[in-house]
């Protein structure tokens, strides 16, 4: 267990419909990154959060968003969706991003049908 | 911007071979390196990490060395065993303030008995 808690695990839904995807991070981080990774494209980062703030945007669709609540757990919302969307989504926290490294969630693997 | 190019695999190696897998980089600055390992159906690990120049980064037999004027951060590894089998992810971190990490495309090895 990397400490970093990601729900649901597996997620199937069709095409149009909205999904939630839940990160807790490891106690104590405070910067939560999430990222897509499918077979084609690899690990795309998407966007980062620190103690609640938006730090910095990757390549995310305007049909997905994000935030940070309090508690420091963090959710990506995803809407619209399409088959292409498809993919495994990470959760990583750290402390900082300086030269610590992340830790990473189990993912939560999305199939839109 | 900053980017990690690895080789492609799949790299299929018997069992006790020696492995090598290539990652350069491109970054403004002095960014910190890391490998990351992905075992089926799992999260990203932090196998090792080098944060500055001639740093050699070791874990579980595998080991790196930060070379900043080849700028290149290989993976090696003595002797592989089939446990090894996973796809590994070269890294890097821009140090100062709250930048991303920024991966490659992940090199998938088989170590076969």
């Amino acid at each position: 267990d990397s400490g970093v808690t990601q729900t649901p695990k597996h997620l199937i839904t069709a095409t149009g419909q909205r999904v939630t995807l839940r990160c807790s991070p490891r106690s104590g981080d405070l910067s939560v990154y999430w990222y897509q990774q499918s077979l084609d494209q690899g690990l795309q980062f998407l966007i980062q959060y620190y103690n609640g703030e938006e730090r910095a945007k990757g390549n995310i669709l305007e049909r997905f968003s994000a935030q940070q609540f309090p508690d420091l757990h963090s959710e990506l919302n995803l809407s619209s969706l399409e088959l292409g969307d498809s993919a495994l989504y990470f959760c990583a926290s750290s402390v900082t991003s300086q030269g610590d490294g992340y830790t990473f969630g189990s993912g939560t693997r999305l199939t839109v049908v | 911007g900053d980017s990690v190019t690895q080789m492609e695999g799949p790299v299929t190696l018997s069992e006790e071979a020696f492995l090598t897998i290539n990652c350069t980089y491109t970054a403004t600055g002095y960014p910190s390196l890391f490998w990351y390992v992905q075992y089926p159906g799992e999260g990203l690990q932090l196998l090792l990490k080098a944060t500055k120049a001639d740093d050699k980064g070791s874990n579980k037999g595998f080991e790196a060395t930060y070379r900043k004027e080849t700028t290149s951060f290989h993976l090696e590894k003595g002797s592989v065993q089939v446990s090894d089998s996973a796809v590994y992810f070269c890294a890097l971190s821009d140090r100062g303030g709250y930048q991303k990490v920024t991966f490659g495309i992940g090199t998938k090895l088989q170590v076969i008995p």
